[in-house]
């Protein structure tokens, strides 16, 4: 398994602002999985981050408003820029152990509230 | 595009009685078919998963069916207990290299005792 670890927990924002979600992983991995949770829907994949290359964006996520950064194996940020409140949502990071496909680990989430 | 449908959205049922949940999937390279369980302010965590080259596989309580040539496959839950109330989301590997989970759109279960 994995302990995965997303900062912040909450948030509450102001309409146009940003925001950088962390995400820390207790052991390297390869593919990192950034997804977005709205309230009371499914999980909708954002983007892959792999270390060392630039992250691959979903349709209707693009690098602009979402970037991300994978520094190193155990670590990704993914950014929310200029907020609005559509934005307010749960943020998940998630890792693959095996490399893929298999059992997705997920972090606590962050939830976000823009106002 | 990669699409995976699920129904119902909700389910209700007596403490006891078994829970099915039915997915279909649209990407026939999808070869990987987990089971995922989300309590209330918690986050997703895997119950039971299928490879295509498997057409049932069973967990205590937990079975999953899989049938790749009509491109479905299902969850089910017997004897159901009050603690397996949780939102359920079934999920299929997509296609592009980096092997990603699409996710269904998730049932509710309540389970009444």
């Amino acid at each position: 398994s994995a302990v995965i670890s997303q900062k912040p927990s909450r948030d509450i924002c102001q309409r146009g602002t940003s925001l950088t979600i962390q995400c820390q992983v207790d052991s390297q991995v390869t593919m990192m999985f950034w997804y977005r949770q709205q309230p009371g829907q499914s999980l909708t994949l954002i983007a892959t981050a792999n270390q060392g290359s630039e992250a691959t964006y979903e349709s209707g996520f693009v690098i602009d408003k979402f970037p991300i950064s994978r520094p190193n194996l155990t670590f990704s940020t993914l950014t929310v820029s200029n907020m609005s409140p559509e934005d307010s949502s749960i943020y998940l990071c998630s890792v693959d152990l095996a490399g893929g496909p298999g059992e997705l680990f997920f972090g606590e989430g962050s939830r976000l509230t823009v106002l | 595009g990669e699409n995976v449908e699920q129904h119902p959205s909700t389910l209700s049922v007596q403490e006891g009685d078994s829970a099915v949940i039915k997915c279909t999937y649209s990407d026939s390279a999808s070869n990987y078919f987990p089971w995922y369980k989300q309590e209330l302010g918690k986050r997703p965590q895997l119950i039971i998963d299928i490879r295509s080259n498997v057409g049932e596989k069973k967990d205590q309580r937990i079975a999953v069916t899989l049938n790749k040539t009509a491109k479905h496959f299902s969850l089910h839950i017997t004897e159901t207990q009050p603690e397996d109330s949780a939102v359920y989301f079934c999920a299929a590997s997509g296609s592009g290299g980096y092997n990603k989970l699409i996710f269904g759109a998730g049932t509710r279960l309540a389970v009444h005792p």
